[in-house]
């Protein structure tokens, strides 16, 4: 059963840079490929970005510009970086091997 | 970039009824769509992959057809359990995309 946790800081000062990392057990990383996705409170599901194993990444044009994406095959880990964050970007970020399983989710908040 | 146009955003109904959703793309994604249903507080739980492929677990009262443009997920008798929220995902693109989801609410 392939198992996806999210871990990171639940508290993000404004401009500064949300990290979080997905760890995953279960399954090889070194195969298909691995999403991040966001809920902000209330409202509906926004695709952040992909990566391959490979390193290969894709981002949601919208967030493009300050998304970084990375894989750690070594841990089975990939990783999200968002630089200059506000408001806007407190939300319950989900990993997952999309379509088929999904983290529990871990809420971040951007608050001074 | 392809959008997902999903209607209604909020559908009212009542235990025992048959509902439909439906899900446009702006172009054709072949049968490449997810539905998904989400309950407050947890994350999204795979109903059906490949549009019309129903997950292992899932009450045969839920499926789903289409292929291209035009995609349905029908409920065929509404269960208090499936009072939720449902989207549909295009995925396994170049990027992937939400519909903007479906509130299933009691009558």
């Amino acid at each position: 059963q392939v198992q996806l946790q999210e871990s990171g800081p639940g508290l993000v000062k404004p401009s500064e840079t949300l990290s979080l990392t997905c760890t995953v057990s279960g399954d090889s990383i070194s195969s298909y490929y691995w999403s991040w996705i966001r809920q902000p409170p209330g409202k509906g599901l926004e695709w952040i970005g992909y990566i391959y194993y490979s390193g290969t990444t894709s981002y949601n044009p919208s967030l493009k510009s300050r998304v970084t994406i990375s894989v750690d095959t070594s841990k089975n880990q990939f990783s999200l970086k968002l630089n200059s964050v506000t408001s806007a970007d407190t939300a319950v970020y989900f990993c997952a091997k999309t379509p088929d399983y999904w983290g529990q989710g871990t809420l971040v908040t951007v608050s001074s | 970039d392809i959008q997902m146009t999903q209607s209604p955003s909020t559908l009212s109904a009542s235990v025992g009824d048959r509902v439909t959703i439906t899900c446009r793309a702006s172009q054709s994604i072949s049968n490449w769509l997810a539905w998904y249903q989400q309950k407050p507080g947890k994350a999204p739980k795979l109903l059906i992959s490949k549009s019309s492929n129903l997950e292992i677990g899932v009450p045969s009262r839920f499926s789903g057809s289409g292929s291209g443009t035009e995609f349905t997920l029908t409920i065929s008798s509404l269960q208090p359990d499936d009072f939720a929220t449902y989207y549909c995902q295009h995925y396994n693109s170049y990027w992937d995309t939400f519909g903007q989801g479906t509130k299933l609410e009691i009558k």
